[in-house]
């Protein structure tokens, strides 16, 4: 099975920098993907990493270490907005395809 | 517009009384998955289904049954509700080479007193 760990809350005040990490253990990684999920809201998809390195999208980028069973989510020049939960999502090879969900990091922005 | 919807968005109901809660994706997705939202638990998969009449467990199939007939729908039964299966119940879908990048519906939010 799969295992994933992240930090339960982040706190940040508007204009900062933030990083969200997520350590992963699992058979056969296939790739690490970035979900945001506002207070009653459906979760909705915000990157995905499948070899080393950083991918960037706009104010959100997410980095990859394969070797380091690693990822983390950066989010530059944050909003009120941004305040969310954000939730890793490992696939892997066996079973499905489908990505399992570590619990969450909820992010607060202050003013 | 691409979406998935889910009905009801809200249920009440008693322990024991047999329901469904309807999922349905308009964008061909072979992937569809039911996952239920606890506080502190995270997403945690329920079934899922790779294709019409393929499904299988996900990591808390206990209490539940799904159907897959038809490639848009993917409805998810609760035989004898229990208080315990009270939650917030999501189901997406996703594509065969996109299966990384699932699409929520609204979610259900179930009491079972």
């Amino acid at each position: 099975g799969q295992s994933l760990e992240q930090p339960s809350e982040v706190t940040a005040v508007e204009g900062a920098i933030v990083q969200i990490n997520c350590t992963y253990q699992t058979s056969g990684f296939y790739g690490l993907s970035w979900y945001q999920q506002h207070d009653g809201g459906a979760p909705t998809f915000l990157s995905y990493n499948a070899l080393d390195g950083l991918e960037e999208t706009g104010r959100f980028s997410s980095f990859l270490s394969r070797s380091d069973s690693y990822g983390y989510l950066l989010l530059q020049e944050l909003q009120m907005k941004d305040s969310a939960s954000y939730f890793c999502a490992v696939r892997d090879e066996g079973g499905s395809y489908i990505p399992t969900f570590g619990r969450g990091t909820s992010l607060i922005v202050h003013p | 517009e691409a979406q998935v919807t889910q009905n009801p968005r809200y249920l009440i109901t008693v322990t024991g009384k047999k329901l469904t809660v309807t999922c349905s994706q308009n964008m061909n997705h072979e992937y569809m998955s039911w996952y239920r939202q606890d506080p502190g638990l995270g997403l945690r998969q329920i079934y899922y289904s790779m294709n019409v009449e393929v499904t299988d467990k996900g990591d808390v199939p206990e209490g539940y049954k799904v159907s897959r007939k038809e490639k848009r729908n993917f409805p998810l039964i609760l035989e004898s509700p229990s208080p315990n299966q009270t939650s917030l119940y999501f189901c997406a879908s996703s594509s065969t080479d996109r299966s990384y990048e699932q699409y929520f519906g609204p979610g259900t939010r179930l009491t079972v007193t």
